[in-house]
């Protein structure tokens, strides 16, 4: 069965580092989201994205944050100044219309 | 506001015991309804839809439109059961909506 891939799956980095977080969605999928879990907390929406562009984005997704789909396949997630409450785990979703979300295992990122 | 409120971190049950995994919504329009499962250092694994009335690992969920809720419920715990359940909502925008989530402990 396809799988939503992510990669890395641990990325350490100092704070105010740029970092991008990658995705591979399922191929034939063309909705694509982006969530994060802070260590304790429940998993919160970051961004959708479909056609080419953000279709919503929450309100943490500030100007530090934005997204790709760079080719046909990957989808990334990039923070240009990290800060230490950047610190989550950094899931990848997608789907296809009127179907449920399929989740990659995720990118821990670790702000020194 | 869009809310999903699970009222228990943790339930710890003992194998062959009944389960019932408590979700709360706000929501004010048609949502959808899913359940997924977290298990051990995995991914988020979708387990039920309330659209598709199905039962899977012998989990059922019912949507109630009246109590605003859609817990999840199984009669006869297992031990691999063991995991962090989470309910989610769908509303128009596509979006997922979680609650905080339930970590189930099944009990040899």
């Amino acid at each position: 069965e396809p799988e939503v891939t992510q990669t890395p799956s641990h990325q350490v980095t100092q704070m105010g580092q740029e970092v991008i977080l990658r995705c591979v969605p399922i191929s034939n999928h063309l909705y694509f989201y982006w969530y994060r879990q802070i260590l304790g907390q429940k998993v919160e929406f970051l961004v959708s994205f479909y056609n080419n562009e953000i279709s919503e984005k929450s309100e943490i997704f500030d100007d530090q944050f934005s997204v790709e789909r760079p080719d046909g396949s990957n989808f990334t997630l990039k923070i240009r100044s990290t800060k230490l409450e950047d610190s989550a785990m950094y899931f990848c979703a997608s789907h296809r219309e009127g179907q449920p979300q399929h989740f990659g295992d995720g990118t821990r990122l670790s702000i020194l | 506001a869009q809310r999903v409120t699970q009222p228990e971190k943790l339930l710890s049950v003992f194998k062959g015991a009944p389960v019932e995994l408590k979700c709360n919504y706000s929501y004010s329009g048609s949502p959808e309804l899913f359940w997924y499962v977290q298990y051990s250092r995995q991914r988020l694994q979708l387990l039920l839809r309330h659209i598709s009335r199905e039962s899977i690992k012998g989990f059922t969920a019912d949507l109630n439109k009246g109590e605003t809720s859609f817990h999840l419920k199984k009669p006869f715990a297992q031990e691999e059961d063991s995991a962090m359940y989470y309910c989610a909502l769908r509303g128009a925008t596509n979006k997922l909506i979680f609650g905080t989530g339930t970590l189930l402990a099944v009990q040899p």
